[in-house]
């Protein structure tokens, strides 16, 4: 099963909008709803920011989103913050065989 | 408050094999309601998820791993392991536990991870 591909960085200001992009294929991201996001910053373990393609657990801010068309599941994070400058990952679930795989990262940077 | 904490050497030679411990506090590990994974992350790159169990004792590996990697449990400690066999330099990786959500298949609590270094 070949990892799910992100863009390698990303960028905007504070107060803009920056959506990351996560494409797969049919047997996982297009498969099954069950897409998650993970914020990770330096030297820390993985948050879960969006499972269920777009569902936030309690204490995620509303300014992020998330949503799925076919293959490709999107991460929007809404009125950067400085604090939103960290690595994001994708999962989902790939029913063969009940694994999972991630994205290679997207390094988001708040200019 | 779940919490989740790794612990094993922090150095294995090559060939041999390396042996990880998750210790599981604030909830109990034979909860139905989860599985228990492990995933690894090379210094600079991204995730990748080695294999899972549930509490029952059936797992789930990685295809690229699986030859070489167990995962096991004992609810008594509540604690899960991993053993990777048969190690290189490619296997040195900061390694995370993680709880891994039966009706959400996500993984929504973390270890603070554990570095893992293979060498002679």
């Amino acid at each position: 099963q070949s990892a799910l591909t992100q863009p390698p960085s990303a960028s905007g200001s504070p107060g803009q909008s920056v959506t990351i992009s996560c494409t797969g294929t049919s047997s996982d991201v297009g498969g099954y709803n069950y897409v998650s996001w993970y914020q990770q910053h330096p030297g820390k373990a993985p948050k879960l920011m969006i499972y269920e393609v777009s569902t936030r657990p309690s204490g995620v801010p509303d300014r992020f989103s998330g949503s799925k068309s076919g293959n490709t599941a999107s991460l929007t994070v809404s009125g950067l913050q400085a604090e939103d400058e960290a690595d994001y990952y994708c999962s989902s679930f790939a029913g063969n065989n009940n694994i999972w795989v991630f994205g290679g990262g997207t390094k988001l940077t708040v200019l | 408050q779940v919490q989740l904490q790794e612990s094993g050497p922090g150095l294995v030679k090559p060939s041999q094999t390396l042996s990880l411990t998750c210790t599981v506090s604030g909830g109990s590990i034979s909860s139905g309601s989860y599985y228990w994974s492990w995933i690894r992350q090379p210094a600079g790159k991204g995730l990748e998820w080695i294999g899972r169990i549930y509490t029952s004792g059936s797992t789930n590996y990685n295809p690229s791993l699986k030859s070489r990697v167990t995962i096991s449990v004992d609810t008594s400690k509540n604690q899960f392991s991993l053993m990777l066999s048969s190690v290189t330099a490619a296997d040195t990786a900061v390694y995370y536990c993680a709880r891994n959500s039966v009706d959400h298949l996500d993984f929504d609590y973390w270890g603070q991870g554990t570095l893992v270094t293979v060498s002679s």
